[in-house]
């Protein structure tokens, strides 16, 4: 069965600074999908970014990116100019490719201090 | 294009009661994923539709069912509540062209509390 690790509970990061959160999953498919999701107070689930498996290349959106290591199945967001509005919990999240059905992580809360 | 929609946004039941809770995709898209959001066990699969038919389920009791309409809208029933059923419960839509995985898109969920 697929899971899917994030060690840190809680992180915290200074206005204007950057901020690595961490992911590792576990699967026996080659090909497959990494998301991460935010979720504000507002319980809203927003898509921070998305990573196919088959891609080498990592996965940027603005101030997102990640370091997709396909063979330690490790899969981390760095926030670049951290801004209060990132402040939420931020859910690290695993797809087969054919499939449907997203399995996350634990979560990660993010505090944004100014 | 307007995001997905649940409703209601909040419910309030009794234990052994039983509830609907309904999710409009985002136009044009046929997938309906739902989850349970809780504090202890996190965000966990309930099922999946595409098409009207179930293609995936999680791990509950048969106590949770779904179905899905042909205008790919899609409700979910609780029956016989209890109190570990208070939760959030999200919907997510995807595109699903070809029945590839697309990404999911969510609703802002539905706060349950089972008293």
């Amino acid at each position: 069965a697929q899971t899917v690790t994030q060690s840190q509970p809680e992180m915290s990061v200074q206005e204007a600074e950057t901020v690595t959160l961490s992911c590792t999953y576990d699967t026996s498919e080659s090909d497959y999908y990494l998301f991460w999701y935010k979720q504000p107070p507002s319980r809203q689930m927003i898509l921070v970014i998305r990573q196919e498996a088959y891609k080498q290349q990592n996965a940027t959106e603005n101030r997102f990116s990640v370091n997709f290591q396909k063979a330690a199945k490790s899969f981390s967001l760095k926030i670049s100019d951290s801004q209060l509005g990132d402040a939420a919990m931020y859910f690290c999240a695993y797809s087969k490719l054919l499939g449907g059905k997203l399995i996350f992580g634990q979560g990660t809360e993010l505090s944004v201090k100014p | 294009k307007a995001g997905v929609t649940q409703t209601p946004r909040y419910l309030i039941k009794t234990r052994g009661q039983q509830v609907t809770l309904s999710c409009s995709p985002i136009s044009g898209h046929r997938s309906v994923s739902w989850y349970q959001q809780t504090p202890g066990q996190g965000l966990q699969f309930l099922f999946e539709y595409f098409s009207e038919t179930q293609r995936n389920k999680g791990n509950f009791p048969g106590r949770f069912s779904g179905r899905q309409f042909s205008n790919s809208r899609s409700e979910m029933n609780v029956s016989t509540l209890e109190l570990g059923d208070s939760a959030l419960y999200l919907c997510a839509s995807s595109l699903l062209e070809g029945g590839s995985t697309d990404t999911q898109y969510f609703g802002p969920g539905t706060r349950l509390t089972v008293l």
